[in-house]
């Protein structure tokens, strides 16, 4: 296994309220993604990075920024928290290249209220 | 644009009777393809992947699948289904002249019937 740890696994907050989710890999993967996983929609993809301060937007950025400072650490921010970033979040990496296997961390449940 | 789509939200089988799951693609390049797993209230973990090397490709607890470059398909089988086979599994596609992009289907999931 990668060893990919998210925190916090579970968080309930109020609308308007800032929110950061960390991602934490012990494999020295270049790769790095945020995905929401929702019912009906599966996983779409919100930033990912291909290094250290290389990120880019996904499919569903809005309302959301990431910050990687160290190949390890990669940050997901809600500026301000709405319902509809009410969601399942999963962070996930690779090395890239002829693999392209992703590695899944266990994932953070966020309810805003 | 890469677009995944998994035809079927729900699927349910019978224990012991045939799974297929089917998953098309659209890439104007060939792509690397996979197939993940999720059971409740985990992660995803890899079922198997295409990368060109075999159409046919095995993957974990007895899944296949088959890459079908005139179709654009990449269904997955299994010959005879477990009730331990019951969890949520997704089709997922990667350019292969690229390595950042990875793209989900919706995701379908496997019900078993006793």
């Amino acid at each position: 296994d990668a060893g990919i740890t998210q925190s916090p696994r579970h968080k309930v907050t109020e609308t308007g309220t800032p929110v950061t989710l960390r991602c934490h890999q012990t494999e020295n993967h270049r790769y790095m993604y945020w995905y929401r996983q929702d019912p009906g929609h599966g996983l779409r993809l919100i930033h990912y990075s291909y290094g250290v301060k290389d990120t880019d937007k996904g499919e569903v950025s809005d309302g959301y920024s990431v910050s990687r400072s160290k190949t390890e650490d990669f940050l997901l921010t809600l500026e301000s928290a709405t319902s509809s970033q009410t969601s399942v979040y999963f962070c996930a990496t690779t090395t890239g290249g002829d693999t392209g296997e992703l590695f899944f961390g266990e994932g953070s449940r966020l309810t805003v209220l | 644009a890469q677009s995944v789509t998994q035809l079927g939200s729900h699927v349910s089988v019978s224990e012991g009777a045939l799974v297929l799951l089917r998953c098309n693609y659209s890439s104007s390049v060939p792509p690397y393809l996979f197939w993940y797993v999720q059971y409740p209230n985990q992660g995803l973990q890899l079922l198997l992947k295409y990368t060109s090397a075999a159409t046919l490709v095995k993957g974990i607890n007895g899944f296949e699948a088959e890459f079908k470059k005139s179709e654009t398909s990449f269904h997955l089988t299994k010959p005879s289904a477990h009730m331990s086979d019951a969890a949520e599994y997704f089709c997922a596609v990667r350019p292969a002249n690229r390595d950042d992009k990875i793209i989900f289907g919706k995701g379908t999931r496997l019900h078993i019937l006793p």
